[in-house]
């Protein structure tokens, strides 16, 4: 069966620190991968999507850089963290590739605070 | 980005009764689908919707995606305090950027009161 890890599930960073937020799938090949941004009780952003190794398109402008240096492993980064980078942030798998609709599998999130 | 606005962003009901929870947008969805999330976890996905006009059932949940493609409603009878939660709707993108994305709706944070 597909498993999904991500880590660390909870961080406190001081402003201007790095980041380095990692997440591996386990169990399927060729996955389409998804980091998402959550505030408090809202909706989800998405912020970066990879359909194969090294392939990184961003959604949106950002202090934050995502890279896929193996078909299973996503990776979230900044070099110098913001205030307004705090949140809940989700990795997420999906079958691919492919345009026909499928569930997206979700992480257990990492709760990023920045002091 | 494609935005979706869902109403209301905040529900409390008593347990029994029925609630709706619409999922709006001015753009055209392949598909859409809800999720539900519960604190500090990832959402998990409760149903799919392709076709314009297309109804599904859950038990106690109905599902409905417009005619235009463009909407959804969620419609829960006889709440129970286990459907407390975030419900999220999410539009796939594949008709507007050819990628394979889901974009969220904004949530509705409904609460189920014994």
């Amino acid at each position: 069966s597909q498993t999904i890890h991500q880590w660390p599930a909870t961080l406190v960073q001081p402003v201007g620190s790095p980041l380095s937020l990692e997440c591996t799938v386990e169990g399927t090949s060729n996955p389409n991968l998804y980091w998402y941004r959550q505030a408090a009780g809202r909706g989800l952003q998405l912020l970066f999507y990879s359909v194969g190794i090294g392939q990184i398109s961003s959604e949106v402008p950002q202090n934050l850089s995502a890279s896929r240096p193996q078909d299973r492993q996503f990776i979230l980064s900044s070099k110098k963290l913001l205030l307004s980078d705090s949140g809940f942030y989700l990795c997420a798998w999906r079958v691919g590739p492919t345009r026909d609709t499928g569930e997206l599998f979700f992480g257990e999130g990492s709760r990023l605070t920045v002091l | 980005t494609q935005l979706l606005e869902q109403s209301p962003q905040f529900l409390s009901i008593q347990e029994g009764e029925n609630l709706t929870v619409y999922c709006n947008s001015s753009s055209v969805f392949s598909s859409l689908q809800w999720y539900r999330q519960e604190p500090g976890e990832g959402p998990v996905l409760l149903v799919t919707v392709v076709t314009g006009g297309e109804v599904k059932k859950l038990k106690r949940l109905t599902f409905q995606f417009g005619d235009a493609r463009k909407d959804s409603s969620l419609h829960i009878t006889a709440a129970q305090p286990g459907d407390t939660g975030l419900y999220l709707c999410a539009g796939d993108s594949a008709l507007q950027t050819g990628a394979n994305n889901l974009f969220f709706g904004t949530g509705t944070r409904l609460t189920v009161i014994p």
